[in-house]
């Protein structure tokens, strides 16, 4: 089956701009992850999804960011008022539920550069 | 609060050689301990994981960990390196109350033909 699928591939923008990522998650999985990676660094948490539980927004910089996650499915990671330290390779993940034994599956990820 | 370390930024080893990717972690519960592989320019890929039972773990591509309580280690090997397993590597732990995973900082290994 399909994997985790993510849009754009790469975004450049202007500094001030509003941005959308889109995750669109294994079909089925309940649990979708977001993530920040900086260039050779390792993964920084974002926000958490699970079912229709209020996401856990704890990893979230600043409150330019924001996510969203309709029907259960896709997921949005908007980014308003892009500044440069948002450059970065944003990462969404999926899982089959809550299980914490259960593996994440990665998406390719959007790199994001902001000018 | 729980933590992991992988205390090389970069290993080295030449091909047909072992390696060993280091990965300690610190966690109040029990640990459910696993591994990704980041190939440059595509996305994170599980390779094995430990939740219970028999201390070592065989995955994907040959690769194996083993789990070692006493040391809170769960090292990554190979027995026989292969130049295509250069990659980026990162180990992530939990534990049993927790859904988010931890994330060590990534190793990068490169295999020398």
């Amino acid at each position: 089956g399909a994997g985790v699928s993510q849009s754009p591939s790469n975004k450049v923008t202007e500094k001030g701009k509003d941005v959308e990522l889109r995750c669109d998650p294994i079909s089925g999985h309940t649990a979708l992850y977001w993530y920040r990676q900086s260039l050779g660094q390792g993964l920084e948490f974002l926000i958490y999804f699970q079912g229709n539980s209020a996401p856990d927004k704890s990893g979230l910089p600043s409150d330019r960011f924001s996510a969203e996650r309709t029907g259960g499915s896709v997921s949005t990671l908007t980014i308003q008022r892009t500044q440069q330290e948002d450059s970065a390779v944003y990462l969404c993940a999926s899982s089959p539920k809550t299980g914490t034994y259960n593996e994440q599956f990665f998406g390719p990820g959007t790199r994001l550069t902001v000018l | 609060a729980q933590s992991v370390a992988q205390p090389e930024d970069q290993v080295n080893v030449a091909e047909g050689n072992p390696l060993t990717v280091k990965c300690t972690y610190s966690v109040s519960g029990n640990p459910y301990l696993f591994w990704y592989v980041q190939y440059p320019n595509r996305g994170l890929q599980f390779l094995l994981k430990y939740i219970t039972g028999d201390n070592l773990v065989k995955g994907s591509y040959g690769f194996e960990a083993e789990f070692n309580k006493s040391q809170t280690s769960f090292h990554l090997k190979k027995p026989s390196a292969l130049v295509s397993d250069s990659a980026l590597y990162f180990c992530a732990v939990r534990d049993g109350s927790n859904y988010q995973l931890i994330w060590g900082a990534g190793t990068k290994l490169i295999i020398k033909p």
